[in-house]
């Protein structure tokens, strides 16, 4: 079945112990993106890679990594979390010849 | 302006009838255009995609595009209770998908 896995679903932390949200899909899609989700501001993106060792910026990426060290992982860090990073959290990849993004179930992340 | 707006509603339409979304555009966006239908607590699934101007019908969704006046509307026939959701229109700069805020529908019996 043609998936893109998020652990974990649900996650509460403290302010600057570091995090890493794993993101896997078993798809052979090139493209693969991670967003959060806050009410009133929809879905934004944080960053995306194009391919193996190609990430970019998004339009939120502050106090967010990621590596893209082999196709199917894209896992997101977060070094040191702050309050303002609790969100949902969406990793997504995508069929370029498509245009369609298919997106993970989510990660509720909490950070106090 | 935003590279992609919609309405955040709630847009109440009754059962069987034609929800009607819409969603408005900026010349910073590429000319392809997704509607995404989101749950409560969900992931985001899409449900129409389109490309050039005019309609493009699949079972009870039908996506507008008008390029002159850009925007794009999504019209559900015979609304169910089951499409009660949140729309998310989304298209393209460059590499990044870009979405609106998202227009909740509620379809009540």
């Amino acid at each position: 079945e043609a998936q893109v896995t998020q652990n974990p679903r649900y996650l509460i932390t403290v302010t600057g112990k570091k995090l890493t949200v794993t993101c896997s899909q078993n798809m052979n899609h090139e493209y693969m993106s991670w967003y959060r989700q806050d009410p009133g501001l929809g879905l934004r993106q944080i960053y995306y890679s194009m391919n193996v060792e190609v990430t970019d910026k998004g339009d939120v990426p502050e106090g967010y990594k990621v590596s893209r060290k082999e196709k199917r992982n894209f896992p997101l860090i977060l070094e040191s979390p702050s309050p303002n990073q609790t969100s949902l959290y969406f990793c997504a990849s995508q069929n370029r010849a498509k245009n369609i993004q298919y997106f993970g179930a989510g990660t509720r992340l909490s950070v106090l | 302006q935003k590279e992609v707006e919609q309405n955040s509603g709630p847009l109440s339409v009754p059962e069987g009838a034609i929800a009607s979304l819409n969603c408005t555009y900026s010349d910073r966006v590429s000319q392809s255009f997704f509607w995404y239908r989101q749950y409560s607590g969900k992931s985001p699934e899409l449900i129409m995609s389109i490309y050039s101007n005019g309609d493009k019908e699949d079972g009870r969704f039908t996506a507008q595009l008008n390029k002159a006046s850009q925007y794009v509307s999504l019209l559900i026939r015979d609304s169910q209770p089951s499409d009660s959701a949140t729309y998310l229109c989304a298209a393209y700069n460059t590499d990044k998908l870009i979405f609106g805020t998202g227009t909740r529908l509620q379809v009540f019996p």
